[in-house]
Parts: structure tokens; sequence; C-alpha cells
């Protein structure tokens, strides 16, 4: 079974400056996919950013940017010029390849990230 | 193009009863699944409808059941309810045979609450 870990419960960063959310994942499979989620009080989970483990290009999307290193099963979240709007609960994702597109999530625990003004 | 949708927001429940949420996928989409979210946790896989049958389950006791509609939309039964069911039920919709990279696109959930 796979297991995803995000052991920094809280983060907190400035606005404007860079914050890096970490999460180590554990599986036995070759090829997967990773997600970023971001949870704000409203509840709605909002994908951030995805990758595809048989990439080797890091995924980046506007202010958000991933460090995926596979042998170190790390997937790090990057987010630059941070704003008072990217105040949420950030969760890691995995989804096997092989059980099919639509194969269940495995989430972390999420990590609480607060926005200094 | 309206998004998941999920009813009702809120619940309170006392143990013993029994509930049903509700939830009706994206336009477009087909397999709907639900996840459990404790207080301050990650949300938990239940199961996952597609073609109106459960085709993927977590570990979930049998007092967690549902049902997909023809047109999609999806119900999540608990039975004898348990304080440890209070958590946020979310829904996620999707496309059986889209990619698979494509993400899972979540509801507001519903916040169920057990006296």
């Amino acid at each position: 079974a796979q297991t995803v870990t995000q052991s920094q419960p809280e983060m907190s960063v400035q606005e404007a400056e860079t914050v890096t959310l970490s999460c180590t994942y554990d599986t036995s499979e070759s090829d997967y996919y990773l997600f970023w989620y971001k949870q704000p009080p409203s509840r709605q989970m909002i994908l951030v950013i995805r990758q595809e483990a048989y990439k080797q290009q890091n995924a980046t999307e506007n202010r958000f940017s991933v460090n995926f290193q596979k042998a170190a099963k790390s997937f790090s979240l990057k987010i630059s010029d941070s704003q008072l709007g990217d105040a949420a609960m950030y969760f890691c994702a995995y989804r096997s390849f092989y059980t099919g597109a639509n194969s269940k999530l495995t989430f972390g625990k999420g990590i609480t990230l607060s926005v200094r003004p | 193009d309206a998004g998941v949708t999920q009813s009702p927001t809120h619940l309170i429940k006392t143990r013993g009863q029994q509930v049903t949420l509700r939830c009706s996928p994206k336009s477009g989409h087909d397999t709907v699944s639900w996840y459990q979210q404790a207080l301050g946790q990650g949300p938990q896989f239940i199961f996952q409808y597609y073609e109106e049958e459960e085709r993927q389950r977590g570990n979930f006791p049998d007092r967690f059941s549902g049902h997909q509609f023809p047109n999609y939309s999806s119900e999540l039964n608990v039975n004898a309810l348990l304080l440890g069911d209070s958590a946020l039920y979310l829904c996620a919709s999707s496309q059986f045979k889209g990619g698979g990279n494509q993400p899972q696109h979540f509801g507001d959930g519903t916040r169920l609450s057990i006296l």
C-alpha cells in the first residue's frame, strides 16, 4: 500500500516571500501521479499542481513549482511571491498509474500555511 | 458549467441513526468518489462508483454504502452512526476514460456532526 507523509503540520511565510512545503511518499510502483491540493476554509479541494512520475521535468504552474526527486520519493511544493490568498491547508496526494485513471487518491495529513502581511 | 455539488452542507445526527449524503458530479463526468476527512486530517478514500457499480473500496466498514444513479449522481449512506463518523465528507468526480493525470474535481463537502 502507498503512503504519503507530510511531517510539517504548520508553516508560516511573509507575504511576497517564498516557502517550500515538504512531502514524501512510499510506493513500490514505478509509474504514478503526484498532486498538490489546496483547501481553504471554504473547504473545497482545489488542484494546485500535478506531476507524472515518468516525466523528469518538474511541473510549474505560475507561482507554484515542484521539486520531484523520484529516487528519494520526495515531492515538495514551492510557492513564490506568497500572497494572502495562499493561506490554506495544503495536501500532497498520490495516485497509482496501474490501477487506472480513476484510481483512488491517497492523501497526506496536510500542512496549514499561514501568510503574514 | 456547474462543478461538483453536494447536499446538504451541514448535518447533525445522533448515534445509531442513519444518514444519506448526495452528490452531483461535474458536467461531463461519469465517475464519483467519496472521501471522509476527519478534523485536521487528510481525506480518506471510502469508495468509487462508475456505471452504477462500486469499483473500488477503501478500508471502511459495511455500514458505509453507496449508490449511483443513471444520471451519474451518487449517494453515500451511513448506518448505525458512531461518534467517530463525525467528519467532512467530500465527493469528487472525474471521467472514467480520461487521461491518467486528470485531476478529480471536488465538491465543498458535507459536514456531518454526530451527537
